[in-house]
């Protein structure tokens, strides 16, 4: 069974701080995705970054950037220069182009301090 | 954009009620999904459809049904609401699987069953 987890319920940062958030799955599948999805307190999730399982290279996407681990089945979100409005809760997901389902971990607080 | 819509942002429903969560997505998406958000339980699936009329359990359907009678609109019912079932749920939407897509998500139904 797939399973995603992610160690850290809370983490704050100071602003204009980095920020770096966990997350290790489990799956015997070889090719899958990988997310991270925001979710700011007015609760819409939006999608934060993805990484293919099949690249070796880690995606980027302006100020969040991924450290992904394959062997290590390690997947983890680095937020640079944080900012106020990156305060949410950070979810990271899985899914197979097999699978018909997003496995969701528990979720990281993400708290932004001035 | 991709808009996924929720009916109703927060909702007070009796115990015994039949209730109706609505979700209408414009981007003709094969896939919709219902979830539900609990704190420290991330986001665990009730219910998805791949196609109109079909669906398939997730990890928590007990106590919940789901219809899809148009590709765009994806309703999940809950029978005889119950005090347990008060929680956020959110419903999403992607392009099918076997390409790596996102899933796009509602705005959230806050549900309180008094």
């Amino acid at each position: 069974a797939q399973t995603v987890t992610q160690s850290q319920p809370e983490m704050s940062v100071q602003e204009a701080e980095t920020v770096t958030l966990s997350c290790t799955y489990d799956t015997s599948e070889s090719d899958y995705y990988l997310f991270w999805y925001k979710q700011p307190p007015s609760r819409q999730m939006i999608l934060v970054i993805r990484q293919e399982a099949y690249k070796q290279q880690n995606a980027t996407e302006n100020r969040f950037s991924v450290n992904f681990q394959k062997a290590a089945k390690s997947f983890s979100l680095k937020i640079s220069d944080s900012q106020l409005g990156d305060a949410a809760m950070y979810f990271c997901a899985y899914n197979t182009n097999t699978g018909n389902q997003f496995y969701f971990g528990t979720g990281t607080s993400l708290t932004v301090i001035p | 954009d991709v808009k996924v819509t929720q009916s109703s942002r927060y909702l007070v429903k009796r115990t015994g009620e039949k209730v109706f969560l609505e979700c209408v997505q414009d981007m003709d998406h094969e896939n919709m999904f219902w979830y539900r958000q609990d704190p420290g339980l991330g986001l665990r699936l009730i219910y998805f459809s791949y196609d109109v009329k079909m669906k398939e359990k997730g990890d928590i359907p007990e106590g919940y049904s789901v219809s899809r009678e148009k590709k765009e609109r994806f309703s999940l019912i809950l029978e005889s609401a119950s005090t347990n079932q008060t929680s956020m749920y959110l419903c999403a939407s992607s392009l099918f699987w076997g390409v790596n897509t996102e899933a796009f998500f509602g705005q959230g139904t806050r549900l309180t069953v008094v």
